[in-house]
């Protein structure tokens, strides 16, 4: 059965770091790419960040670009998410998905909350 | 960016009924439509790609359809565990976007 359990979400000041975790179980890990997809309180989905299944090709939102860094780990099956100079409106819960064609998902962890306020 | 639209916050439905949730999208995305299903507290569920083909487990209920800029999420007819929020995602460009989403709740 497949298993994505984030991990380190927690309250930070704005212009603080925090890096999220995945655990990813149950399926070839390097055979599919990984996202980190958020959502802010009541709102909808926004796509964050792509590592692709080889991690040799990763994109980013035009709103975290140059602040937040995607990485995979082959060796422990997990995807992190580097966050830096971090701003109130990246508040909200982070979801690792992962998926294996063309670009949408095929499964979704339950989430970490990111809270960032003073 | 293309921008995907769900134009229903909300459908008002009753066990049974027939529900039909659209999305569009700001320039074409040809057949490159996904669509996901959450339910509070819960991570999305991934019930429909390439707008039409739906993924492992899926009931037949649930059925998609459109292609360009204009897309349908069909369910047949409402269950009770249906009722929960439906998002559209496009996968045709760079960068992924997904629709606001429709909540679909017990009329």
């Amino acid at each position: 059965q497949v298993h994505l359990v984030e991990s380190g979400g927690n309250l930070v000041k704005p212009g603080g770091s925090l890096r999220l975790s995945c655990a990813a179980s149950g399926f070839t890990f390097s055979d599919f790419y990984m996202s980190w997809i958020r959502q802010a309180p009541g709102t909808g989905l926004e796509w964050v960040a792509y590592i692709s299944s080889r991690g040799d090709t990763v994109y980013y939102s035009d709103s975290v670009k140059g602040r937040f860094t995607i990485s995979r780990d082959y060796a422990t099956n997990s995807v992190y998410l580097q966050m830096n100079s971090l701003r109130a409106e990246d508040t909200a819960v982070y979801h690792c998905a992962s998926g294996h064609d063309s670009g949408y998902f095929d499964y979704w962890g339950q989430g970490a909350l990111l809270t960032v306020s003073s | 960016e293309t921008v995907m639209t769900q134009s229903q916050d909300t459908l008002s439905a009753s066990p049974g009924e027939r529900a039909t949730l659209s999305c569009r999208a700001s320039h074409s995305v040809n057949f490159d439509l996904a669509w996901y299903q959450q339910k509070p507290g819960q991570a999305p569920r991934l019930l429909i790609y390439g707008a039409s083909t739906r993924a492992t487990g899926i009931p037949a209920r649930f059925s998609g359809s459109g292609s360009g800029t204009k897309f349908t999420l069909t369910i047949s007819s409402l269950q009770s565990e249906d009722f929960a929020v439906y998002f559209c995602q496009q996968y045709n460009n760079w960068p992924l976007t997904f629709g606001g989403g429709t909540k679909v709740e017990i009329k």
